[in-house]
């Protein structure tokens, strides 16, 4: 248990579907994240958001869309979505983004199916 | 920030020490050595960092070389359910943004 916590653990959907995946952390920290891990390949960071403003979108697709209401709190609102964005989806979040001895703590992450 | 190299896979006996290496040889002054680990399906944990020293939890040691050019990690005693996917990073301090770049790590299997 490391303090983020993601919902559903599981999600399938088709690619006319609207779905959002939620991430919440009960640690205090300032600086949520979002990383993508397809199989295969290695954790790719898709979004940083620092004090509620994203800091960074890693050149993502538009139909991935996040929201950030406030720093306890991550979205990733999905649209339209394609058979090659099943992944793993994980959130992470450390205390403010910046500091360079900072941990990120991961949660559980959601494993998503698009058919 | 500075590539590392890692070997895709190793084996360990369970209760024996498990010593995971890591080339890290373009690492500059400034950039901590982080591991983190990741267990099947599951989110990736923090296990340590360290920036020059030697450093030391209650899940691994860290020994980084004088010259800082590669590390190793030290399960000191391995168990099942240390079996996973270990990775070595390496990043630099500062900034406005704290980035972790993974690569593909190395699994380690514990066999009984």
């Amino acid at each position: 248990e490391t303090g983020v916590t993601q919902t559903p653990r599981h999600l399938v959907m088709g690619m006319t579907n609207k779905k959002s995946l939620k991430c919440e952390q009960h640690l205090g920290h300032n600086a949520m994240y979002w990383y993508k891990q397809s199989a295969k390949k290695p954790l790719e960071l898709m979004f940083v958001y620092n004090f509620k403003e994203q800091t960074e979108n890693n050149s993502v697709p538009s139909r991935f869309s996040p929201e950030c209401p406030n720093s306890s709190h991550l979205f990733l609102h999905l649209h339209t979505l394609q058979p090659e964005d099943s992944a793993l989806y994980l959130c992470a979040s450390s205390l403010e983004g910046g500091a360079s001895t900072e941990t990120q703590y991961f949660g559980p992450g959601t494993r998503l199916l698009v058919l | 920030d500075a590539k590392t190299t890692q070997p895709t896979s190793m084996d360990c006996a369970e209760g024996r020490a498990a010593n995971l290496p890591c080339n890290h040889s373009t690492i500059s002054g400034n950039e901590y050595v982080y591991w983190y680990r990741q267990i099947h399906s599951q989110g990736p944990q923090y296990i340590i960092h360290g920036l020059k020293n030697n450093e030391t939890n209650e899940m691994a040691s860290l020994i980084i070389t004088e010259d800082r050019k590669s590390s190793t990690l030290i399960l000191p005693h391995a168990t099942l359910r240390d079996t996973a996917v270990y990775y070595c990073i390496v990043r630099s301090g500062g900034g406005s943004n704290y980035k972790l770049t993974f690569g593909k790590g190395t699994l380690l299997t514990v066999n009984p």
